[in-house]
């Protein structure tokens, strides 16, 4: 249980195009959504929380017009990477909360993340 | 704010040893949840362990266990029986449970530890 998915799993963009990864909870409904981002060799770096159905909370110096969060059910959320750059070339990684209340309602389970390289 | 600090960034043990990692943590917070998660060369976060801070008993999982030393801040885990699909990135992460804070994980730096056969 407890599964975690993402897509793409790698994506390659020209610099100005916009990419969407899809993160899906496959198993539980996941009220909370995270999105993170990792470059090699370092920890993960909380870029935004998304709840279900409301608008997401970005972490200070994420630029949400550049990030956009949609988490439309209690299966799915999705960051679209607008207008990318190569900086913006990195290691995202989603992860969800269960929503179901219970001892292990704090877990968070993470998807296999998504590389992105913006040429 | 809270701040979890692993201060290995690498470590190697034999198969078969025992290997200890060790994470502190820094909170005013008197209910949270410590995690330990592994990062293996996929990438995939895996979660290892978890502890609610309010049980004194530390968590056990197969042949990970963890020292919570609450008064010291103190989180470590334990691996026992090393074997080389243990290899990978370990993170140390911790939880308040209060609502004005969310449920946001907080990080440590990682240890990078590597199983010699």
């Amino acid at each position: 249980g407890a599964v975690v998915s993402q897509h793409p799993s790698w994506v390659i963009c020209k610099s100005g195009t916009s990419v969407k990864i899809e993160c899906r909870s496959l198993d539980f409904q996941a009220t909370t959504m995270f999105w993170y981002r990792q470059f090699p060799k370092q920890s993960l770096m909380l870029m935004a929380t998304s709840n279900e159905g409301s608008k997401a909370t970005y972490e200070q110096g994420v630029e949400k017009d550049k990030f956009l969060i949609n988490h439309a059910s209690l299966t799915l959320s999705t960051l679209t990477v607008t207008s990318a750059h190569p900086e913006d070339s990195s290691f995202y990684i989603c992860s969800a909360r269960e929503a179901a209340s219970g001892a292990f309602q704090e877990t968070q389970y993470f998807g296999p993340g998504t590389r992105l390289l913006v040429l | 704010a809270q701040t979890v600090t692993q201060s290995q960034p690498e470590m190697s043990v034999q198969e078969a040893e025992t290997v200890t990692l060790s994470c502190t943590y820094d909170t005013s917070e008197s209910n949270y949840y410590l995690f330990w998660y592994k990062q293996p060369p996929s990438r995939q976060m895996i979660l290892v362990i978890r502890q609610e801070a309010y049980k004194q008993q530390n968590a056990t999982e197969n042949r990970f266990s963890v020292n919570f030393q609450k008064a010291a801040k103190s989180f470590s885990l334990k691996i026992s029986d090393s074997q080389l699909g243990d290899t990978a990135m370990y993170f140390c992460a911790f939880m308040t449970s209060g609502e004005t804070s969310g449920s946001r994980l907080t990080f440590g730096e990682g240890t990078q530890l590597t199983v010699n056969p």
